[in-house]
């Protein structure tokens, strides 16, 4: 079945910096990558998602990348602020028209604990 | 207001003592799963319903059960729990199994002695 590795997991920067967090995955017929930001002691809410047919997206502060031929899609997040502070986990999926036997299935990355201080 | 209600949001239960977990949407989605969430695992995928009476084993499906006998309603029942099970659960449903979003409910935090 297919694998999520998610880097770093934990992740401290300044307000203002940039993060970046990485994942990759094992199974090349996922074709749907969302990211899912946990704050605390609430529910994973998406923030962004992307498929397989298209390199970036972005919206405001926050962009996502996925390179196919190398199985990864990172999260990239601008001009942090302290309310970005979260965790942020990665996730693949095979969707309609992949075939195979992994519709439904949805596999998280281990999740990043992203810490921005003021 | 558009949801997902998991009940009981807590619970201490001792081991092999029967338990289910409920959640219901209001969003009339065909997809609907429930997940795990333990401290550097992540979320780990239980069981999955594309639509009702469609069922199928997530990547931890061990010592789980699930029925979707009504499109609203896919409860998670832990026939006899062990301490091993103690975790935080989390349903979820989409509006359908080929992609999109996930809308989760608040979680269910299960201790089991």
């Amino acid at each position: 079945g297919e694998n999520v590795e998610q880097h770093p997991s934990t992740l401290s920067v300044q307000e203002g910096d940039s993060a970046v967090i990485k994942c990759t995955y094992s199974d090349s017929a996922s074709n749907y990558f969302p990211w899912y930001k946990q704050e605390l002691g609430k529910r994973p809410q998406l923030i962004i998602d992307i498929r397989s047919n298209v390199g970036e997206k972005k919206d405001q502060r926050i962009a996502v990348t996925l390179n196919k031929t190398a199985k990864h899609f990172s999260l990239h997040i601008t001009e942090t602020q302290p309310e970005d502070s979260a965790v942020y986990f990665c996730a693949a999926s095979i969707g309609a028209g992949a075939g195979g036997t992994s519709y439904g299935k949805l596999t998280f990355g281990q999740g990043t604990i992203l810490t921005v201080h003021p | 207001e558009a949801q997902v209600t998991q009940n009981p949001r807590y619970l201490i239960t001792v081991t092999g003592k029967k338990l289910t977990v409920t959640c219901s949407q209001n969003m009339n989605h065909e997809y609907m799963s429930w997940y795990r969430q333990d401290p550097g695992l992540g979320l780990r995928q239980i069981y999955y319903s594309m639509n009702v009476e469609v069922t199928d084993k997530g990547d931890v499906p061990e010592g789980y059960k699930v029925s979707r006998k009504e499109k609203r309603n896919f409860p998670l029942i832990l026939e006899s729990p062990s301490p091993n099970q103690t975790s935080l659960y989390f349903c979820a449903s989409g509006r359908s199994w080929v992609t999109g979003e996930l809308f989760f409910g608040e979680g269910s935090r299960l201790t089991v002695l």
